[in-house]
């Protein structure tokens, strides 16, 4: 089966940064994505990795370490904006996508 | 049409009723998916098509039945719905099986 854990909530600070870690355990390894999604919105997508490193788009960057099962989204600079659920979903062996439950990120004021 | 549309946006049923959620997408996409959203388990596979013409299972599929008769289209039925199929459904499309997902607006389904 496929098990792939995020955190639940998140509470950050406008201008700050915040990390959402992602750890997983699934049948083979063809990539991971993270997709942000607003409340009452479809998930859209950010970031893939396939190979280990840091991947980097504007304000936000996002790090795969295949031999720890581990990646994580960095998001720098935050905005109001950037409030809403961040899904970490890994691509397994028959190219299905397992999703994360989603990491509910706020941020304040 | 631009991207990937749903219909309905939302929907009460009774239970026992039968219920075809729309997706249609214009990307020319070959694989199409359906996924259920629940509160604290994230988006679950209900059933894919690789390509029009052929379907499979996901990790939830009981209950619903899926079609593919062309590129665009992949309807997803509930032949009798049931409260616990009560959700959030969204539609995805990809270019290829191992390609990034674009999700449609989403369904908003409740079973009395």
């Amino acid at each position: 089966g496929q098990n792939i854990d995020q955190p639940t909530e998140m509470t950050a600070t406008e201008g700050a940064i915040v990390q959402i870690n992602c750890t997983y355990q699934t049948s083979g390894f063809n990539g991971l994505f993270w997709y942000q999604q607003h409340a009452g919105e479809a998930p859209t997508f950010l970031s893939y990795n396939v190979l280990d490193g840091l991947e980097e788009k504007g304000r936000f960057s996002s790090f795969l370490s295949r031999s720890k099962g581990y990646s994580y989204l960095l998001l720098k600079e935050l905005q109001m904006k950037d409030s809403a659920s961040y899904l970490c979903a890994v691509m397994g062996n028959d190219y299905k996508l397992s999703f994360g439950a989603g990491t509910t990120v706020t941020v304040r004021a | 049409i631009a991207g990937i549309t749903q219909a309905p946006t939302s929907q009460i049923l009774a239970a026992g009723r039968r219920m075809t959620l729309r997706c249609t997408q214009d990307m020319r996409h070959n694989a199409m998916y359906w996924y259920r959203q629940d509160l604290g388990l994230g988006l679950r596979l209900i059933h894919y098509s690789n390509t029009a013409g052929t379907t499979g299972k996901g990790e939830v599929p009981d209950g619903y039945s899926v079609s593919r008769a062309n590129t665009d289209d992949f309807p997803l039925t509930l032949a009798s719905a049931v409260p616990s199929q009560t959700s959030v459904y969204f539609c995805a499309s990809s270019r290829g099986e191992f390609d990034t997902q674009y999700f449609g607006p989403g369904t908003r389904l409740t079973v009395l």
